[in-house]
């Protein structure tokens, strides 16, 4: 498995709390990404980073921001979490290299997060 | 807009019998599509690509411009195949993956 490591792996919390999902990663991959995965609609993308401090969002970014301030570290946070955010979260990382389609995704184990 | 379809939410098939999981495209331009598993208690991981051509663990997948899919086929479908599986597409910026809902395939010993 790739050097990826997700915290919390499980997450209990209250609706209008805060709550911040941290990605590790060992490989030294550009990219990172977090993506949510919900019953009936698959794995949907949040926010993804190219780079240090450079994040862009994805098609479910409301309600969510992130930071990248290492190589290594990519945080997804959810400012006022509600029950819609209850989902399992999954980061991923790749190698890709700019302008080459021969990226592949290393997926981290999940962060289920419950939100009551 | 970039999206991808999987029709089939739960598909089950017996021992040896072939099996067909469904994927459709739409995208304006050269994407690149993925097939990814998810075994029980396992991480989500690459099965195969279509700019690979190539066969892993049996299945195969071929990329038909003409009618935006991407079906994965295995002719003799064993039950380690039992899994969850997610088609996926890449755009021509290559810097984000777009996801299928996903089909559940179980294979009936």
């Amino acid at each position: 498995d790739a050097g990826i490591t997700q915290s919390p792996r499980h997450k209990v919390t209250e609706t209008g709390t805060p709550v911040t999902l941290r990605c590790h990663q060992t490989e030294n991959h550009r990219y990172m990404y977090w993506y949510r995965q919900d019953p009936g609609h698959g794995l949907r993308l949040i926010h993804y980073s190219y780079g240090v401090k450079d994040t862009d969002k994805g098609e479910v970014s409301d309600g969510y921001s992130v930071s990248r301030s290492k190589t290594e570290d990519f945080l997804l946070t959810l400012e006022s979490a509600t029950s819609s955010q209850t989902s399992v979260y999954f980061c991923a990382i790749s190698d890709r290299v700019a302008g080459a389609n021969t990226g592949e995704l290393f997926f981290g184990e999940g962060s289920r997060l419950t939100v009551l | 807009a970039q999206r991808v379809t999987q029709p089939e939410k739960l598909l089950s098939v017996f021992k040896g019998a072939p099996v067909e999981l469904k994927c459709n495209y739409s995208y304006s331009g050269s994407p690149e599509l993925f097939w990814y598993v998810q075994y029980s208690r396992q991480r989500l991981q690459l099965l195969l690509r279509h700019i690979s051509r190539e066969s892993i663990k049996g299945f195969t997948a071929d990329l038909n411009k003409g009618e935006t899919s991407f079906h994965l086929k295995k002719p003799f479908a064993q039950e380690e195949d039992s899994a969850m599986y997610y088609c996926a597409l890449s755009g021509h910026s290559g810097n984000q993956f777009y996801f299928g809902t996903g089909t559940s395939l179980t294979v009936i010993p």
